[in-house]
């Protein structure tokens, strides 16, 4: 079976610009998570949904940040505009429910100049 | 809150070399414990787990044992090979059971030939 997918793996953009990220969970998983990492905080979750349906965005660090899922197949968390501090390796994971084991995509590693 | 504590890393070491990765946690309930490894440049991969109080996770020669005494779930391997190299995360899942995981800072391990 496939892992959990994101794209686009690197990304390099300029201050200000719109960043999309895209993550397919694995097939028959309806818990989704965003999580970033970086050097300073480690690894923190942004945002999950259940269903598809957003059940925790406390996470999310400010209004530039917003995230969708609008099947059980796809989701995307956008930046806009997106900053220098907003470098960091995002993650994309998905399982089964609660209880059950997360799996994690291989990243999403932004760099903002 | 639910919280995970690592020892605080880079852990050195020689190659066949007994290894421990302290992890202690805080919550308020019955988690399930994980420990995850990232390999550089990759995603996080579940490594072992454990679910109840004594349960003992392996996987890899790896090996961890939920300690609920001392809220603890230490990472151990006997002999550690260079490919073994990566940054170890500790975590549990939250006790509102929402099946979010809060992870420990992680811990790097380099493991010389």
């Amino acid at each position: 079976d496939a892992g959990v997918i994101q794209s686009p793996r690197h990304e390099v953009t300029e201050m200000g610009q719109e960043v999309t990220l895209r993550c397919k969970p694995i097939s028959g998983h309806n818990s989704l998570f965003w999580y970033r990492q970086t050097m300073m905080r480690g690894l923190e979750l942004l945002i999950y949904f259940n269903n598809n349906v957003p059940i925790d965005d406390s996470g999310m660090p400010e209004d530039r940040f917003s995230a969708k899922m609008p099947n059980a197949s796809f989701s995307t968390l956008k930046i806009q505009p997106s900053e220098p501090r907003d470098s960091a390796v995002y993650f994309c994971a998905s399982s089964r429910g609660s209880g059950n084991t997360i799996y994690f995509g291989e990243g999403s590693w932004l760099t903002v100049v | 809150g639910d919280s995970v504590t690592q020892m605080e890393g880079p852990v050195t070491l020689s190659e066949e070399a007994f290894l421990t990765i302290n992890c202690t946690y805080t919550a308020t309930g019955y988690p399930s414990l994980f420990w995850y490894v990232q390999y550089p440049g990759e995603g996080l991969q579940l490594l072992l787990k454990a679910t109840k109080a004594d349960d003992k996770g392996s996987n890899k020669g790896f090996e961890a044992t939920y300690r609920k005494e001392t809220t603890s779930f230490h990472l151990e391997k006997g002999s550690v090979q260079v490919s073994d190299s990566a940054v170890y995360f500790c975590a549990l899942s939250d006790s509102s059971n929402t099946g979010k995981l809060i992870f420990g800072q992680g811990t790097t391990l380099q493991v010389k030939p």
